[in-house]
């Protein structure tokens, strides 16, 4: 049974420049959570997803904006990067409201 | 709103000896509780949950948490840990929008 994977495992882009990642959910799941996890710090939470619509979103800002499709795979997308925009991106599966189970993150360098 | 506090940042034990992480909460409400371990460069792995019940929970590699509503406590304990404990750990409550604590990092003497 494949758990949560996400890619790119890793990506570097330029101040300005947009961004793309991409998460599959472990079987079974139908929801997908994205959250944002500086060095050294613990993960925030960017936003959740449930039946292909935002059910709930954290303190980022709209450059920040995601897709579910059918199969409840996600996407997330930062428009225009901004330095501080540099950190682990994780993906969370999970059925209703129950534990959350984590990807391997996509790193996201912004120079 | 709902918080998390991990009062220590780094923690030294060595090998063998007895683990107690601290995890402290605010929320309005009954908490979902979780704690999970995170290795250098890796996901989270859920170690256990809570959600109601024995305030006693069990979880993977031999740790336990204890809910304690009176404290706004769950803290996470060992009973003899291993060398391959080293990791960062993370408490984390809610439901679909979890929050975080900043983490505390275990270093294990041998």
């Amino acid at each position: 049974d494949a758990g949560v994977t996400q890619s790119p495992t890793h990506l570097i882009k330029t101040r300005g420049q947009q961004v793309t990642l991409r998460c599959s959910p472990k079987s079974g799941h139908d929801t997908v959570s994205w959250y944002q996890q500086a060095l050294g710090q613990g993960p925030q939470f960017i936003f959740q997803y449930y039946e292909e619509e935002e059910r709930q979103r954290g303190n980022f800002p709209d450059r920040f904006s995601g897709h579910q499709f059918p199969n409840y795979s996600s996407e997330l997308n930062v428009n225009a990067l901004l330095l501080g925009d540099s950190a682990l991106y994780l993906c969370a599966s999970s059925s209703g409201t129950r534990e959350q189970y984590f990807g391997p993150g996509t790193r996201l360098t912004v120079t | 709103a709902q918080s998390v506090t991990q009062p220590d940042i780094h923690i030294t034990v060595s090998e063998g000896a007895s683990l107690e992480l601290r995890c402290n909460y605010s929320y309005g409400a009954t908490p979902y509780l979780f704690w999970y371990v995170q290795s250098p460069g890796q996901g989270l792995q859920l170690l256990l949950k809570y959600f109601s019940g024995d305030t006693l929970v069990q979880g993977i590699k031999g740790f336990e948490a204890e809910f304690k509503r009176s404290q706004s406590s769950f803290n996470l304990r060992k009973p003899s840990v291993h060398w391959s404990d080293a990791a960062e750990y993370f408490c984390a409550v809610g439901a679909n929008d979890m929050r975080f604590g900043a983490g505390t990092r275990l270093t294990v003497k041998p």
